[in-house]
């Protein structure tokens, strides 16, 4: 299994421009997350999603969208990409049964916005 | 704001020192788990606890939960350099949909 898989690894974009910073999970994990991580700041969660065609706002969802088409893929879309959205972005991923909700991570999508 | 606040924000101790990290968080939980990430990698899952339990081991960590505080320990004994990391605390809240993450707490252990 290659566990959760983000792209790209490294991203810088101008202001304004928009992106989409890919995931998948081959474990058929049902929920989905985005988090960004900002120094001093720990984890904060996009947007989250428990299954396919589910998707849900978590504490920071302004300027970015997620979609759920299909229970591997989880991508997060920056729609005008400003400053503050420079960050470390990370995907997770869990499972739904007893027990199973240790959180599995992605490498991460480092993200320059000039 | 975020669910958990880890305390300290950072950690400094001889290899061989036990190491305590704590979390308060805010609202009910399912269960609480504690997280490692190395510098620029993504986080590992060390250790959940349930919201019936009270204390849990594994290997060399024990963890504490105290849901009437809405607070949780992390006890790292005999340090190595190797624990070197961040440590974070998260939550899963009683629809069991939602992670967040607290704010993590920088270990450093001296050789």
């Amino acid at each position: 299994n290659a566990g959760v898989t983000q792209t790209p690894k490294f991203q810088v974009l101008k202001t304004g421009q928009s992106m989409t910073l890919q995931c998948a999970q081959d474990m058929n994990h049902e929920y989905m997350s985005w988090y960004r991580q900002d120094p001093g700041m720990g984890l904060r969660l996009i947007h989250y999603s428990v299954g396919a065609g589910i998707t849900d706002q978590g504490e920071v969802p302004n300027g970015y969208n997620v979609s759920r088409s299909t229970t591997e893929d989880f991508p997060l879309r920056l729609l005008s990409a400003a400053p503050s959205q420079t960050s470390v972005y990370f995907c997770a991923s869990h499972g739904a049964g007893a027990g199973s909700y240790e959180q599995y991570f992605g490498p991460g999508t480092r993200l320059t916005v000039t | 704001s975020q669910q958990g606040e880890e305390d300290p924000q950072a950690l400094s101790i001889q290899e061989g020192e036990n190491a305590t990290m704590n979390c308060s968080y805010k609202t009910s939980i399912n269960n609480l788990q504690w997280y490692r990430q190395n510098s620029g990698r993504g986080l590992v899952h060390l250790i959940l606890i349930r919201s019936n339990e009270r204390e849990k081991h594994s290997g060399r960590l024990r963890v504490t939960l105290d849901t009437s505080k809405k607070s949780s320990s992390l006890l790292i004994t005999a340090s190595r350099a190797a624990d070197t990391a961040s440590y974070f605390c998260a939550t899963i809240g009683r629809g069991y949909q939602k992670v967040t993450f607290g704010t993590g707490t920088k270990l450093q252990v001296i050789p």
